[in-house]
C-alpha cells in the first residue's frame, strides 16, 4: 500500500514551454501533498505544499506564478512549469501525506527535466 | 527550530568493508520521528526506517542497523559488510510529531551522504 506514481518519468523540453507533471495517490487519500526540487548532488528542497481543495503554499523563493500547483481531488496533484527555461531543469518529487500517528509521506519515483 | 546534519558529504569503501553514516538532529519537540531514506542513481527514494523518538533500541535488519542516541541526538547507520549495490545517496530526516491541518511541512531532510562502494 501507500504508493504514489509521478508522470511522466522523465521530460526534456524546448525553453519557453510549459511542462505538467502529475503526482497521483494509487491507493490511499491523501489531503496534504509536497512538491520538492533536487539539483545534481543537492539535497530535496521543498518548493511548496498542497493541499486539496485550497491554494498551494508555497516556500519562500519559489515563484508561484512559475510554478503552478493544482491539487482536484484527494488522490491528484500536478505541478506545471510554466515558460520553461534550462535553469529550470531537475528533479521534481512528490510526496503525499497519510494522516497517522507518524504523518508519513511516500514518495512518487519522481520526473526528471531538462530544459533545451 | 528543526535541523537534520549529515556531515559526511562523500564516502568511499571497498566492498565487504563495514560503514557508518552520521546523522545529527535538533528539535525543540519532545515527540519526534526520524528516517532514513536511500536514493539509488534511479532517483526514487527507497524508505529505510523510522524510530520513534521514545524508542532508543537499537534497530538491525540483515546488513543494516541504527543507532539512536537521544543523549547526543544522533541517528547513525551501519551497513556491515558492503555492498556495490548498496552505493547511493542516503539521507536521513526528521518528522515532528502531531498532525497538521494545512500549509506546515513535517519532514526535514539532511543534505545526505554520497556512498561509493568500490568492487
Amino acid at each position: 500500500g501507500a504508493v504514489v506514481s509521478q508522470h511522466p518519468s522523465r521530460v526534456i523540453c524546448k525553453s519557453g514551454t510549459s511542462v505538467k507533471i502529475e503526482c497521483r495517490s494509487l491507493d490511499f487519500q491523501a489531503t496534504t501533498m509536497f512538491w520538492y526540487r533536487q539539483f545534481p548532488k543537492q539535497s530535496l528542497m521543498l518548493m511548496a505544499t498542497s493541499n486539496e481543495g485550497s491554494k498551494a503554499t508555497y516556500e519562500q523563493g519559489v515563484e508561484k506564478d512559475k510554478f503552478l500547483i493544482n491539487h482536484a481531488s484527494l488522490t491528484l496533484s500536478t505541478l506545471t512549469v510554466t515558460s520553461a527555461h534550462p535553469e529550470d531543469s531537475s528533479f521534481y518529487i512528490c510526496s503525499a501525506r497519510v494522516r497517522t500517528v507518524y504523518n508519513e509521506q511516500f514518495f512518487g519515483p519522481g520526473t526528471r527535466l531538462t530544459v533545451l | 527550530a528543526q535541523k537534520v546534519t549529515q556531515a559526511q558529504t562523500e564516502i568511499s569503501v571497498v566492498e565487504k568493508e563495514d560503514v557508518t553514516l552520521d546523522c545529527v538532529y535538533e528539535t525543540r519537540d519532545t515527540t519526534y520521528y526520524l528516517f532514513w531514506y536511500k536514493q539509488p542513481p534511479s532517483g526514487e527514494l527507497v524508505f529505510l526506517i523510522r524510530r520513534n523518538s521514545f524508542d532508543e533500541q537499537n534497530e538491525i535488519s540483515g546488513r543494516y542497523s541504527w543507532n539512536f542516541q537521544k543523549s547526543t541526538s544522533s541517528f547513525n547507520f551501519t551497513i556491515t559488510a558492503s555492498q556495490v549495490v548498496d552505493s547511493a545517496v542516503y539521507f536521513c530526516a526528521l518528522s515532528e510529531a502531531g498532525w497538521h491541518q494545512t500549509g506546515a511541512n513535517n519532514l526535514f531532510f539532511g543534505t545526505g551522504t554520497r556512498l561509493t562502494v568500490i568492487p
